[in-house]
């Protein structure tokens, strides 16, 4: 079967640096996704990656080893307004998006 | 603003009923998708359909159908509500299969 692992919650502090993993398992692979979505609100995109390596957005960036089937996001100088769940996403080989059961982040003053 | 419209926000059911979900994107998007998310499941595909006249069957299909006429409207019906229906419904769409989704705000239904 097809699986994606996230850990379910993760507090950090204010200003402070985190790091979201995600592993995953699935029929074939292109791409992976990272979303955000505050509580009672839509996903709204945060970055995607197809190739092995890091790509940086402000202060989020996301890392992906396809030979290990894990990814990362890495958020830096971290706000009250990051606290959100952070959904992990895999395509498939029939394109068809598979969904982590995301990571609630607490961020803390 | 260009987007995806859900409608209704919410609605509380009584078991038995029919309900139709609506849900409109003026992006021209040509993949739609109906999820539903229940918490510490994560979102799960219903239905999608890849371009107008076309859908399929998601994760989790059964009590529900969809149709797509055009390339803008893309409802979802039960045909007969049940509790375990209660959840929050996305509608999303996206442009081509390289490409990330959009969604709509949801509509939270509760099946009484």
């Amino acid at each position: 079967g097809q699986n994606i692992d996230q850990p379910t919650e993760m507090t950090a502090t204010e200003g402070a640096i985190v790091q979201i993993n995600c592993t995953y398992q699935t029929s074939g692979f292109n791409g992976l996704f990272w979303y955000q979505q505050h509580a009672g609100e839509a996903p709204t995109f945060l970055s995607y990656n197809v190739l092995d390596g890091l790509e940086e957005k402000g202060r989020f960036s996301s890392f992906l080893s396809r030979s290990k089937g894990y990814s990362y996001l890495l958020l830096k100088e971290l706000q009250m307004k990051d606290s959100a769940s952070y959904l992990c996403a895999v395509k498939d080989s029939n394109y068809q998006l598979i969904w982590g059961a995301g990571t609630k982040l607490i961020i803390k003053p | 603003i260009a987007g995806i419209t859900q409608a209704p926000t919410s609605q509380i059911l009584a078991a038995g009923r029919r309900m139709t979900l609506r849900c409109t994107q003026d992006m021209r998007h040509n993949a739609m998708y109906w999820y539903r998310q229940d918490l510490g499941l994560g979102l799960r595909l219903i239905h999608y359909s890849n371009t107008a006249g076309t859908t399929g069957k998601g994760e989790v299909p059964d009590g529900y159908s969809v149709s797509r006429a055009n390339t803008d409207d893309f409802p979802l019906t039960l045909a007969s509500a049940v509790p375990s229906q209660t959840s929050v419904y996305f509608c999303a769409s996206s442009q081509g299969q390289a490409d990330g989704y959009t969604f709509g705000s949801g509509t939270r239904l509760t099946v009484v």
